[in-house]
């Protein structure tokens, strides 16, 4: 069964550094979204992307964050300064439609910030 | 912000018998509804959905029901199983808009 794959499943960055969070969404998906959960906490939506655009965001999703689709099958986020808060799963998903299909979720970047 | 909630952190059932875990929601706009279903160290697994225009969808041994009136969606797993203890996700959606996610129900099935 098709799947969406994450890399790297854990990544520790030092305090103000880049990172940059990598995901495989299934090959006939056009959706593409972003999610975290902070440790004890619910899933919260980041981002979701369409047509090589921003179709939505979150609060959350602020000039710290970018998205990027740089070629026909990897999707990535960018945080560019890090926080403490940062420190969180990273969920990537994605779709065939929007609404009234579900998402697909990859296994998660565990992100740590020291 | 809480739009969807799980009141029930956590559900312990026996092997064979039934499993409800509970979902409530507070805006009216949401019209598409979804369980996920999450093992430690993966991520959200989708399970079963529901549309705002039925009040019931089924799958196996999972069935989703919906009480607009109620805002309330509810999971039924039957017979229960081991291996669906797992933590459970409810999530709903104005179409074309973000999913949101309730906090999660930690269902131990017991042989």
């Amino acid at each position: 069964e098709p799947e969406v794959t994450q890399t790297p499943s854990h990544q520790v960055t030092q305090m103000g550094q880049e990172v940059i969070l990598r995901c495989v969404p299934i090959s006939n998906h056009l959706y593409f979204y972003w999610y975290r959960q902070i440790l004890g906490q619910k899933v919260e939506f980041l981002v979701s992307f369409y047509n090589n655009e921003i179709s939505e965001k979150s609060e959350i999703f602020d000039d710290q964050f970018s998205v990027e689709r740089p070629d026909g099958s990897n999707f990535t986020l960018k945080i560019r300064s890090t926080k403490l808060e940062d420190s969180a799963m990273y969920f990537c998903a994605s779709s065939t439609d929007r609404g009234n299909q579900p998402q697909h979720f990859g296994d998660g970047t565990r992100l740590s910030i020291l | 912000d809480q739009q969807v909630k799980q009141n029930s952190p956590s559900l312990s059932v026996q092997e064979g018998r039934i499993s409800i875990l509970n979902c409530d929601y507070t805006n009216s706009m949401f019209d598409y509804f979804l369980w996920y279903k999450k093992y430690p160290a993966e991520g959200p697994t989708f399970l079963i959905s529901i549309s705002s225009i039925k009040d019931k969808n089924e799958d196996g041994r999972f069935t989703v029901f919906l009480n607009k009136s109620a805002k309330h969606l509810s999971l039924h797993i039957v017979p229960s199983q081991p291996g669906d203890s797992a933590v459970y996700f409810c999530a709903a959606e104005k179409t074309g808009y973000a999913l949101n996610f309730g906090k999660g129900t930690s269902l131990l099935v017991t042989p």
